[in-house]
């Protein structure tokens, strides 16, 4: 039972040019959601997150969309740069206790000079 | 600077074979956890720890343990495995109340069982 998912294992876009990563949950308890960024050979890395309290969160390039009733968030990425070039992790975490996080499949995002 | 240190970076173990995994953190943090990732499969917790001489299982823990006997160290550890143990391993760690957005990741471990 995938309590997160990222239906989009892949995406491609222009440098310059806006990327969307999208995810669903379906656990109404998580708190907080967050996304994770990872390159080859390297860990995740923390790159935004969102309170199950806000709709937006922004940080530079980089915004994170939370919508409640649709149990959907999405990571906007404006504009694209070519280091941004890695696997996306969406993820979750409820309120309090031992903050484990629940991952998504992940997406890879490439984006093409 | 070092953060999270896991050894060995790459194992091949043969079926039936028992190894451990090191995941050592230099940053004083309480939690700690250990994560699988398969491919199609994302992160998927096997235990994890709140502190000091504590565990508990995680989503997927069976035919692993942990123990966690300093601070520092939390160690995962393959009694026989299997090929369906095959896979790249991360441990993490965090202090407590950052709502998931405080893990420091290690490096990985890639683990291959024939």
């Amino acid at each position: 039972d995938q309590q997160v998912k990222q239906n989009s294992p892949s995406l491609s876009v222009q440098e310059g040019r806006i990327s969307i990563l999208n995810c669903d949950y379906t656990n109404s308890m998580f708190d907080y959601f967050l996304w994770y960024k990872k390159y080859p050979a390297e860990g995740p890395t923390f790159l935004i997150s969102i309170s199950s309290i806000k709709d937006k969160n922004e940080d530079g390039r980089f915004t994170v969309f939370l919508n409640k009733s649709a149990k959907h968030l999405s990571l906007h990425i404006v504009p694209s740069q070519p280091g941004d070039s890695a696997v996306y992790f969406c993820a979750a975490s409820p309120r309090g206790g031992a903050q484990k996080l629940v991952f998504g499949q992940g997406t890879r995002l490439t984006i093409n000079p | 600077n070092a953060g999270v240190t896991q050894t060995p970076k790459f194992r091949v173990l043969k079926t039936g074979q028992s190894m451990t995994l090191l995941c050592a953190q230099d940053m004083n943090h309480e939690y700690m956890y250990w994560y699988r990732q398969d491919p199609g499969m994302g992160l998927r917790l096997i235990h994890y720890s709140v502190g000091e001489g504590t565990t508990a299982k995680g989503e997927v823990p069976d035919g692993y343990n942990v123990s966690r006997l300093k601070k520092q160290n939390f160690l995962l550890g393959l009694e026989s495995a299997a090929p369906s143990q095959t896979s790249v391993y991360f441990c993490a760690s965090t202090p407590p109340e950052t709502g998931g957005g405080g893990y420091t990741f290690g490096s990985g471990t890639r683990l291959t069982v024939v």
